[in-house]
């Protein structure tokens, strides 16, 4: 079965600062999709970012980006400039036919 | 468009009871995950269905059900409550297949007493 791992319960970062939240995922598929979400106190989760597997170009929106290392089988989020509506939970998830969630990262943005 | 609906918003059971759970996908989608999130943690996989049959269960009781409708809404049982069975109860819905995103509803709060 596949596996999520984010191995940060919390993090915080200061407003207008760069925060990377990591990743990691098992499988032995080739083809699928990684996706970070996140889920505001209001408790509705939204998508921040999806990245296919078969591209090598991480994928960029905005301020969020990530970088994808397939060997690695690595995924983690950086947020730049980080803004205090940015504190949340994130969630990192795979997709190979379910969809299957890591265990979140709360992270806090400071004024 | 309407987004992920569920209801209802709020639901308050004894411990013993049943608890029925909707869920209805945005129009188009065919698969209908749901997701166990007890308070301030993350979410727990428990059933995916897909074109009305159900594809995958994660690590839960069998006291745990479902089904998917012929129009794609679902429902999930929770029979025999349990206090453990407090949690946030998220729907998410997609088209079939790896490389599509899945929207999720605003979930439905289930707190067992």
């Amino acid at each position: 079965a596949q596996t999520v791992t984010q191995s940060q319960p919390e993090m915080s970062v200061q407003e207008a600062e760069t925060v990377t939240l990591s990743c990691t995922y098992d499988t032995s598929e080739n083809n699928y999709y990684l996706f970070w979400y996140k889920q505001p106190p209001s408790r509705q989760m939204i998508l921040v970012i999806r990245q296919e597997a078969y591209k090598q170009q991480n994928a960029t929106e905005n301020r969020f980006s990530v970088n994808f290392q397939k060997a690695a089988k690595s995924f983690s989020l950086k947020i730049s400039d980080s803004q205090l509506g940015d504190t949340a939970m994130y969630f990192c998830a795979f997709s190979d036919n379910d969809m299957r969630f890591g265990a979140g990262t709360r992270l806090t943005v400071k004024p | 468009e309407a987004g992920v609906t569920q209801s209802p918003t709020h639901l308050i059971k004894t411990r013993g009871q049943q608890a029925t759970l909707r869920c209805s996908p945005i129009s188009g989608h065919t698969s209908v995950y749901w997701y166990q999130q007890a308070l301030g943690l993350g979410l727990q996989f428990l059933l995916w269905y897909d074109e009305g049959e159900e594809r995958n269960r994660g690590n839960f009781p069998p006291r745990f059900s479902g089904r998917q409708f012929p129009n794609y809404s679902s429902e999930l049982n929770v029979n025999a409550l349990e206090l453990e069975d407090s949690a946030l109860y998220l729907c998410a819905s997609s088209f079939t297949g790896y490389n599509t995103e899945a929207f999720f509803g605003q979930g439905t709060r289930l707190t067992v007493v």
